[in-house]
C-alpha cells in the first residue's frame, strides 16, 4: 500500500528565512509525487510534481523539491519565505499514471512570521 | 492546465435533508473522478471512485447508501450526501485525471465544497 508521511504537523519560519516542509512515501515501483497547497476553506492548488527525470523539480510561486529516492523523500523547499506563503501544505502521491487517487500525507501547516 | 469546478460551493441544510454536489470538468473528458471529504485540520480521505457509466467503487467505511455517486456523463459526476446529519459536516473536494497520451495523466482537483448539517 502506498503512504506519505509529513513528520512535522507545523512549521514556523521567519520571512525572509528559507523554508523546509519534509516528506516522504512508501510506494511499490516508481512514485509520482506531488506537492498542493491549500488556503483557508479553499481547495487545492497544485505546486509541483515529479514524474521523471531530473530530481530537483521546480514548482509555482518559488517553491522546489528535490526527489531523493535513496531516502525515499520528496521535501519542499523555499529560499525566501513570504508571509504570504502560510498555508496547509500536503505531500501526495500516486502510484502509476495518475488513473488512480492520489494518497495525500496529513498536512503541514506553514506559518511564516514577519 | 485543464479545469474542474464544483457546486455548490458551500452548502447549509437541516438535519435529515439531502444534498447534492456537482463536480464537473469544464473543458476535458474525465471518465473518472475521485470523491475525497476533508475534516478540519485533517487530511484528504478518498471516499469513493466514480465511473462513468457503472457503478462507482467506495472506499471501506463509506456508506454507499448515504453517499450517492452518479457519473450521468463524461463531464459530470454528482455526489448525494442523503439524510445528512452534523456529522457529515466537512468539505467535500473532487478531482478528474486528464487523459491525453501522455507518461502522466495529471488530476485537477474542484475548489471544494463545504457542507454544514445544522
Amino acid at each position: 500500500a502506498q503512504s506519505v508521511a509529513q513528520p512535522e504537523d507545523q512549521v514556523n519560519v521567519a520571512e525572509g528565512n528559507p523554508l523546509t516542509v519534509k516528506c516522504t512515501y512508501s510506494v511499490s515501483g516508481n512514485p509520482y509525487l506531488f506537492w498542493y497547497v491549500q488556503y483557508p476553506n479553499r481547495g487545492l492548488q497544485f505546486l509541483l510534481k515529479y514524474i521523471t527525470g531530473d530530481n530537483l523539480v521546480k514548482g509555482s510561486y518559488g517553491f522546489e523539491a528535490e526527489f531523493n529516492k535513496s531516502q525515499t523523500s520528496f521535501h519542499l523547499k523555499k529560499p525566501s519565505a513570504l508571509v504570504s506563503d502560510s498555508a496547509l501544505y500536503f505531500c501526495a502521491v500516486s502510484p502509476n499514471s495518475g488513473n488512480t487517487p492520489l494518497v495525500f500525507g496529513k498536512g503541514t501547516r506553514l506559518s511564516v512570521i514577519a | 492546465g485543464a479545469v474542474v469546478s464544483q457546486h455548490p460551493s458551500w452548502v447549509i441544510c437541516k438535519s435529515g435533508t439531502s444534498v447534492k454536489i456537482e463536480c464537473r470538468s469544464l473543458d476535458f473528458q474525465a471518465t473518472t473522478m475521485f470523491w475525497y471529504r476533508q475534516f478540519p485540520k485533517q487530511s484528504l480521505m478518498l471516499m469513493a471512485t466514480s465511473n462513468e457509466g457503472s457503478k462507482a467503487t467506495y472506499e471501506q467505511g463509506v456508506e454507499k447508501d448515504k453517499f450517492l455517486i452518479n457519473h450521468a456523463s463524461l463531464t459530470l459526476s454528482t455526489l448525494t450526501v442523503t439524510s445528512a446529519h452534523p456529522e457529515d459536516s466537512s468539505f467535500y473536494i473532487c478531482s478528474a485525471p486528464q487523459r491525453g497520451g501522455r507518461a502522466y495523466n495529471e488530476q485537477f482537483f474542484g475548489p471544494g465544497t463545504r457542507l454544514t448539517v445544522l
